[in-house]
């Protein structure tokens, strides 16, 4: 069964610094979604994404973040300037339509900043 | 924006016994309500979903019902087993964003 996946799985980083989080969608689904988790608490959705543009973004998708989808087949977020508080495990997740159908979550990364 | 209440935080059951989780959402226009079941340290995966033209759901041992009036919707397991527990989360969708309850944590006691 396809399944949506994550690379790296953890990533540690320095307050400030750009780190690059890698999802590969299951392979026809056509709408790609970022969310965080931080330890112990909900999944937030950060984004969605479709025909290589973003849909619907919350208000924890600041100007320090941003994706792409720079080929087709991978499914990028970037953190320009990571904070503390951006240390979470974020979840790329992909779904076939927009609406009523079920979104499919990667394992996740594991990001922590120092 | 939606905004999704879930309760209890927490559930202790028996083994056998069910386990009955409620969620509310704020905004009428959502019209998809997944639930998502993650174990420690897992990526969350959907165990059963209904769309709001429905109001009623089961699989097997698990049945999901919604009160679109009301703004609610429930997750119902019946016969619980010890690999059920895990932490619940459920959901509603309207379009593009998909918004999660607090969760809750479920311990099924042998």
């Amino acid at each position: 069964e396809p399944e949506v996946t994550q690379t790296p799985s953890h990533q540690v980083t320095q307050m400030g610094q750009e780190v690059i989080l890698r999802c590969v969608p299951i392979s026809n689904h056509l709408y790609f979604y970022w969310y965080r988790q931080i330890l112990g608490q909900k999944v937030e959705f950060l984004v969605s994404f479709y025909n290589n543009e973003i849909s619907e973004k919350s208000e924890i998708f600041d100007d320090q973040f941003s994706v792409e989808r720079p080929d087709g087949s991978n499914f990028t977020l970037k953190i320009r300037s990571t904070k503390l508080e951006d240390s979470a495990m974020y979840f790329c997740a992909s779904s076939l339509y927009v609406t009523g159908t079920a979104q499919y979550f990667g394992p996740g990364t594991r990001l922590l900043v120092l | 924006g939606e905004n999704v209440e879930q309760h209890p935080s927490t559930l202790s059951v028996q083994e056998g016994d069910s386990a009955v989780i409620k969620c509310t959402y704020s905004d009428s226009a959502s019209n998809y309500f997944p639930w998502y079941k993650q174990e420690l340290g897992k990526r969350p995966q959907l165990i059963i979903d209904i769309r709001s033209n429905v109001g009623e759901k089961k699989d097997q041992r698990i049945a999901v019902t919604l009160n679109k009036t009301a703004k609610h919707f429930s997750l119902h397991i019946t016969e619980t087993q010890p690999e059920d527990s895990a932490v619940y989360f459920c959901a509603a969708s309207n379009e593009d964003d998909m918004r999660f309850g607090a969760g809750t944590r479920l311990t099924v006691k042998p």
